[in-house]
């Protein structure tokens, strides 16, 4: 059974860089029938899907446009999990996040992080 | 981008009753890749129906999917006390740019 743990801070200040980490079990990021992927939530953007990292036989990356210039997904496979980096946050980013498991559609969620951007 | 209504904005019905929620693509969706969650408070999304009508693992049968193009449709046959929740859409025919619904609430009357 697939499980997903987040970790990281709840809070940051106005245009810094947002950083969370999704520890994976009973699977491998490195796998070649898996896509892991950030979501997020909140109250005036609803759900929105941030961006994805996985392996086939090189890594990829595919990202939201909304975001793309300021994300960055990346694995490690030494510690089996892979992390978001969102930078020069502001308070619109102020969300729940989520990592995830699949493809296409979400198979598989972590708990979710509230993460407030604020001073 | 593809953006998905969700209607209404929310239902209210009684244990036993059917439920019907609508989704609706400014587009057409690629080979009806279309997807139904449902969320409860302080939950994340659970998934419920892939590719307009196949359940995934583990979900009752009372729930099905179906549409196609543009128009979709979740039915909950016999509502349970544990189906009032949140119920979302999600497309991913133009993957990777995946997008939601707004959601529908689904509320006991």
């Amino acid at each position: 059974q697939v499980q997903l743990q987040q970790s990281g801070p709840g809070l940051v200040k106005p245009s810094q860089t947002l950083s969370l980490t999704c520890a994976i079990s009973g699977d491998s990021v490195s796998s070649n029938s898996a896509a892991w992927n950030w979501i997020r939530q909140s109250p005036s953007r609803g759900l929105e899907w941030l961006g994805r990292t996985y392996y086939r036989s090189k890594w990829y990356n595919d990202y939201a446009i909304s975001v793309k210039s300021r994300i960055t997904i990346n694995p490690d496979t030494s510690k089996n999990q892979f992390s978001l980096q969102l930078n020069s946050v502001t308070p619109e980013d102020t969300a729940v996040y989520y990592c995830a498991r699949g493809i296409t559609v979400a198979l598989n969620w972590g708990q979710g992080t509230l993460v407030t951007v604020s001073s | 981008e593809i953006v998905l209504t969700q209607s209404p904005g929310t239902l209210s019905l009684s244990p036993g009753e059917r439920a019907t929620l609508s989704c609706r693509a400014s587009q057409s969706v690629s080979s009806n890749y279309l997807a139904w969650y449902q969320q409860k408070p302080g939950q994340a999304p659970r998934l419920l129906i892939y590719g307009a009508s196949s359940r995934a693992t583990g979900i009752p049968d009372r729930f099905s999917g179906s549409g196609s193009g543009t128009d979709f449709t979740l039915t909950i046959s016999r509502l349970e006390p544990e189906d009032f929740a949140v119920y979302y859409c999600q497309q991913y025919g133009s993957s990777p740019q995946i997008t939601f619904g707004q959601g529908t609430r689904l509320e006991i009357k």
